[in-house]
């Protein structure tokens, strides 16, 4: 499976330390994206990063790509109580000349403030 | 700003029974997607559409399942009767480009919870 893997599966830390969330995945991508997920709601954009990026930064996020150890981490600097949600990185899978994203399990975030 | 809608927030049904989950998505964008998410657990492609037909579908869009765009504006998913283990929250989505070489990113909807009982 194409899948993007999270990993930890649930993370607990205090307000004002950083956050790391890694993604793994098996095949070549042309690009992994990661999704925030506040409980009961809708998926939402956080940043791309594509095969030829090894790093993207966005306010306090930072992703990092590893093309030759097919995996992905996201950091969270500083985080916050408002950070609290469910991570997820998106692979994209090459299907009948399409792509289509698909997610792994998530990264379940608690900051405690 | 754009977003996506979804209609219902909460639907509960016999088992056996029809649903229709309706979306709108946002209106300049070409490829629509139903995700669906059981509690607690991963996000699961279920079927991307494009062009007034059905583009990919996993294993898990059976014959119970449909989309149509009906009306240029709304896109449905249908489950004809529906089972216990359907029970979860559906996730439309839509974003301007699926086939070229790189994927945008996917505007999701605020989902349809599904409980079958």
């Amino acid at each position: 499976s194409q899948q993007g893997e999270e990993d930890p599966q649930a993370l607990s830390i205090q307000e004002g330390e950083n956050a790391t969330m890694n993604c793994s995945y098996k095949t070549s991508i042309n690009n992994l994206q990661w999704y925030r997920q506040n409980s009961g709601r809708g998926l939402v954009h956080l940043i791309l990063i594509r095969s030829n990026e090894r790093e993207k930064h966005s306010g306090r996020l930072r992703v990092t790509l590893d093309t030759s150890k097919k995996s992905s981490s996201l950091l969270i600097t500083a985080s916050r109580a408002a950070d609290t949600a469910s991570y997820f990185c998106a692979t994209d899978a090459e299907s009948g000349g399409s792509y289509i994203p698909t997610f792994g399990r998530g990264t379940s975030l608690i900051v405690h403030p | 700003e754009p977003e996506v809608t979804q209609t219902p927030s909460h639907q509960v049904t016999q088992m056996g029974q029809e649903v229709i989950l309706r979306c709108v998505p946002i209106s300049n964008h070409l490829y629509f997607y139903w995700y669906r998410q059981i509690l607690g657990q991963k996000v699961e492609f279920l079927v991307s559409f494009y062009n007034n037909e059905i583009s990919e579908k996993s294993e898990i869009f059976d014959d119970q399942f449909s989309v149509e765009r009906p009306d240029g504006s709304n896109f449905t998913l249908k489950i004809r009767s529906t089972k216990l283990e359907d029970s979860a929250m559906y996730f439309c989505a839509s974003t301007v480009r699926g086939k070229a070489r790189y994927t945008g990113e996917l505007f999701f909807g605020e989902g349809s919870r599904l409980t079958v009982l």
